[in-house]
């Protein structure tokens, strides 16, 4: 069975830094792309970040462009997110996806990590 | 900034049938958008049900149908069951980068 397990979330402070790890399981890593998609409290979905099986493309919201990273080690079988310069509305619960054979086709997701960000 | 929008809530009775639709700021939907339906029930992550249009997981129950309707994506629930009481996003493909729609309630009463 696939799975994926978030994990790297907590309290930052305003300005800070944080790096989300998805660790995955139940397929073969390294042949499909991979989404980090976020939920402040309260609010809908939105889409963070993917990076292709290969890792060699990589797209971001452009809410996070410039602050965030999306990177992946094939020989963990496991995704990151490296968040830096945190804003209160970065402050979400962050899901990471495993993307299917189709584009936007997020097969399986994990239960989320949260991130607070304090002032 | 593009935008995707939803009908904020719906009600539909038990064994109803509803329609809810993704539109686009862009312009009309197409298959091109890879138009994906998304259902998240309180406290629980997301699970999609509908991807690239009407194609549905081993999981989506048969009463789950999605669609290109006038310019929008369309994801109709037949026969609804009070478990589909839920809020759903669409998710539209634009180049790379991907939106989520605003999200509609459903409530079943």
């Amino acid at each position: 069975d696939v799975q994926l397990l978030e994990s790297g979330g907590g309290l930052v402070q305003f300005g800070g830094s944080l790096r989300l790890s998805c660790a995955a399981s139940g397929f073969t890593f390294s042949s499909f792309a991979m989404s980090w998609v976020r939920q402040a409290p309260g609010k809908g979905l939105e889409w963070v970040s993917t990076i292709t099986g290969g890792g060699d493309r990589t797209n971001y919201a452009d809410s996070v462009k410039g602050r965030f990273t999306i990177s992946r080690d094939s020989s963990k079988n496991t995704l990151y997110l490296q968040m830096n310069d945190l804003r209160a509305e970065d402050a979400a619960v962050y899901y990471c996806a495993k993307e299917g054979s189709l584009k936007g086709d997020f097969d399986h997701w994990g239960q989320g990590t949260l991130v607070t960000v304090s002032s | 900034q593009t935008v995707v929008t939803q009908e904020p809530s719906l009600t539909v009775s038990p064994g109803g049938t509803v329609t809810l639709t993704c539109a686009s700021s862009t312009g009309a939907v197409t298959s091109g958008y890879y138009p994906n339906w998304v259902q998240q029930k309180p406290g629980q992550a997301p699970r999609t049900l509908i991807y690239s249009t009407g194609n549905k997981h081993s999981w989506t129950p048969a009463r789950f149908s999605g669609s290109l309707l006038g310019g929008k994506a369309a994801l109709t629930l037949s026969g609804v069951q009070p478990e589909d009481e839920a809020d759903y996003y669409c998710l539209l493909y634009y180049g790379g980068a991907y939106v989520f729609g605003t999200g509609t309630k459903v409530t079943v009463l």
